[in-house]
């Protein structure tokens, strides 16, 4: 299957700050890359998409940067607040097959107040 | 309020015997998809489904089953489940190519 990692498990930062929560996928065609928030006890949250022919995208306090050189993935939150503290996963729609979805074991985000 | 909608939401059974988890969404989407999570491992698919009566493997179809037969309903079987089955699953939704909406998962332990 697609090969989609995150660099770090969790990720601690302080309320205000911002945060990048980073991702790495190994197939060269995906064409779809999804960020999505769970928080416990809950079925993962859509936040923002971006597609291959973008480089950057951004919502409201998250920007997602796509980076297809290296095959990475970033998603920022600016201004972090205690509500963001969740786990976090990047998904990619393979690139041979656009209605298979690729999950990585996702980021724990932790906001101190 | 657009929602996916399973049941059970908790589950305690026995090895070989049959159950069946309900998926339900309420806003038409044509794809819809099963997968389990398991610590260490993240979201992993196990069926897809791109509209009635077109269902597909994803990665870890083994035990289970599904079906389509209606546009807001993809249930999940596992006929004869076992121990290795225990697992958090979740169903999701959307349109052809976009981004999925979840169900608030079921838990499952099969003793």
């Amino acid at each position: 299957g697609e090969n989609v990692g995150l660099h770090l498990p969790t990720l601690s930062v302080q309320e205000g700050d911002n945060s990048i929560i980073n991702c790495a996928y190994s197939n060269s065609a995906s064409d779809y890359f999804i960020w999505y928030k769970q928080e416990s006890g809950k079925g993962p949250q859509f936040i923002i998409d971006i597609r291959s022919n973008m480089d950057k995208r951004q919502g409201q306090r998250v920007t997602v940067l796509l980076n297809k050189t290296v095959k990475h993935l970033s998603l920022q939150i600016a201004a972090t607040q205690p509500g963001d503290s969740a786990v976090y996963f990047c998904a990619e729609i393979g690139g041979y097959n656009f209605n298979k979805f690729y999950f990585g074991s996702g980021t724990k985000l932790n906001v101190k107040p | 309020e657009a929602q996916v909608t399973q049941n059970p939401r908790y589950l305690i059974t026995v090895t070989g015997k049959k159950l069946t988890v309900t998926c339900s969404q309420n806003m038409n989407h044509e794809y819809m998809s099963w997968y389990r999570q398991d610590p260490g491992l993240g979201l992993r698919q196990i069926y897809y489904s791109m509209n009635v009566e077109v269902t597909d493997k994803g990665d870890v179809p083994e035990g289970y089953k599904v079906s389509r037969k209606e546009k807001r309903n993809f249930p999940l079987i596992l006929e004869s489940p076992s121990p290795n089955q225990t697992s958090l699953y979740f169903c999701a939704s959307s349109l052809g190519g976009g981004p999925q909406h979840f169900g608030d998962g079921t838990r499952l332990s099969i003793l």
